[in-house]
Formats: structure tokens, C-alpha cells, sequence
């Protein structure tokens, strides 16, 4: 069964204190995103990852990292954490061929940053 | 202006309607215009997809795209109380992979 996984589903944390959520996707997928969802501003991209070790800024990476070592993972650090990180986090792994094109949400990770 | 914008309703139909979900951007470059359906509590599942222009069609649903207008559309015939969820429109430009710009998104709700 294709498969986007995130890690942790919650997550209470305070100010400063560094976290790590992690992604992993069962489909090969070359692409793979961090997207954060708040009321109001809909789905924002974080970074995305075009393969192993190519990673780029979307619309909001400030205070955030992220890493693809592996094809299969992609975590999303936040290094200092800050309450304005509170959000829900989605990542998405994707895949192209041609015009053809498919894209998987994992299941999101729900932050609140006291 | 907003590189893509959708109304975010709410929006209440009765069960059996055709539905009606509409976005417009400014970005001539967007080639692969998306829709996808989020439940609550949910990550966002593609419905969707049309690369360049026209219409494409999958069962009850039907998405257009008049790049002309920079305006796309998806149709939900008969609808149904399961199609109750948040539809979010999305599009990206040929060369940029995954680099995907979403829409607000449109609250559904179809009444039994």
C-alpha cells in the first residue's frame, strides 16, 4: 500500500527546545515536501526535496531544516522552535513521468510550541 | 494579489446537487493545475489533475482549466454527504517540480 508516514502525530513542546519530525515515504518517490497548514492561509510549503541530498526553500522555511539522505526519508528539524511554529505539518512525497504526475500526503503531525 | 485564490465558502448544498468549486491565479507558468480533497482531521488526498488546458473527467468529478482566463473549475455531479470535506485547488509550473502553491481551500458540505 503506498504510504506517507510522519512521526510524531502530536507533539506539545516548549520554546527552544529543539525537535525533529520525522517522514518516510514506500514509493520511490523523487519529490518530496514539508508543507504547514494554518486557518485562514490554507497549505504553505516549507522545503521540498527534488532527490537525495537536493533540497530547496518553499514559501515559508524560515526557522526550519530539513535533510534527505536517504529517498525514503525527509525530517523536519525545528532547531529552535518558537510559538509561531504551531501549525499543522503535512509532508508529501511525489512523483513524475512525463506530464504524468501523483502526489501522496502523509497524515500530518499537529504542533503546539508553548 | 495572491498567486492563486478560491473562495473558502462555506458552502452547502443538498445531496443529489452539482457543485460548483472555482479558482483563479496570475501565474501564466503554471502548467499542472490540481484539486484535492482534505477531510477533517485528514492530510489533503489528489483528486485531480490537468496538465495544460481543458477538461478532464473521473467518474461524478469533471475539472476544467481556461488558461486564457487563469481559471479552473471542479464539478462534483450528484453530489453526495460522503463529498462533505475541504477541496483545495492547486498548481505548479512544468520545470518546478514540486514546488506547489495552494489555494485556501473551499469548505463543502452536502446536506442528506
Amino acid at each position: 500500500e503506498a504510504q506517507v508516514t510522519q512521526n510524531p502525530r502530536y507533539l506539545i513542546t516548549v520554546t527552544g527546545k529543539k525537535l525533529t519530525v520525522t517522514c518516510s515515504q514506500n514509493m520511490n518517490h523523487e519529490y518530496m515536501s514539508w508543507y504547514r497548514q494554518d486557518p485562514g492561509l490554507g497549505l504553505r510549503q516549507i522545503y521540498y526535496s527534488m532527490n537525495v541530498e537536493v533540497t530547496d526553500k518553499g514559501d515559508v522555511p524560515e526557522g526550519y531544516k530539513v535533510s534527505r539522505k536517504e529517498k525514503r526519508n525527509f525530517p523536519l528539524i525545528l532547531e529552535s522552535p518558537s510559538p509561531n511554529q504551531t501549525s499543522l505539518y503535512f509532508c508529501a512525497s511525489s512523483s513524475e513521468a512525463g506530464t504524468a504526475w501523483t502526489q501522496y500526503f502523509g497524515p500530518g503531525t499537529r504542533l503546539l510550541v508553548l | 494579489q495572491k498567486e492563486v485564490e478560491q473562495d473558502p465558502g462555506p458552502l452547502s448544498v443538498p445531496e443529489g446537487a452539482i457543485v460548483s468549486l472555482n479558482c483563479t491565479y496570475s501565474n501564466s507558468a503554471f502548467q499542472y493545475f490540481m484539486w484535492y480533497r482534505q477531510y477533517s482531521r485528514k492530510g489533503p488526498e489528489l483528486l485531480m489533475y490537468t496538465y495544460s488546458s481543458g477538461n478532464k473527467e473521473d467518474g461524478r468529478f469533471t475539472a476544467q482549466v481556461d488558461k486564457s482566463s487563469k481559471y479552473i473549475s471542479l464539478f462534483i455531479r450528484d453530489s453526495q454527504p460522503s463529498d462533505s470535506a475541504t477541496y483545495l485547488c492547486a498548481m505548479r509550473e512544468k520545470t518546478s517540480y514540486d514546488k506547489v502553491i495552494f489555494g485556501p481551500g473551499t469548505s463543502l458540505s452536502v446536506i442528506p
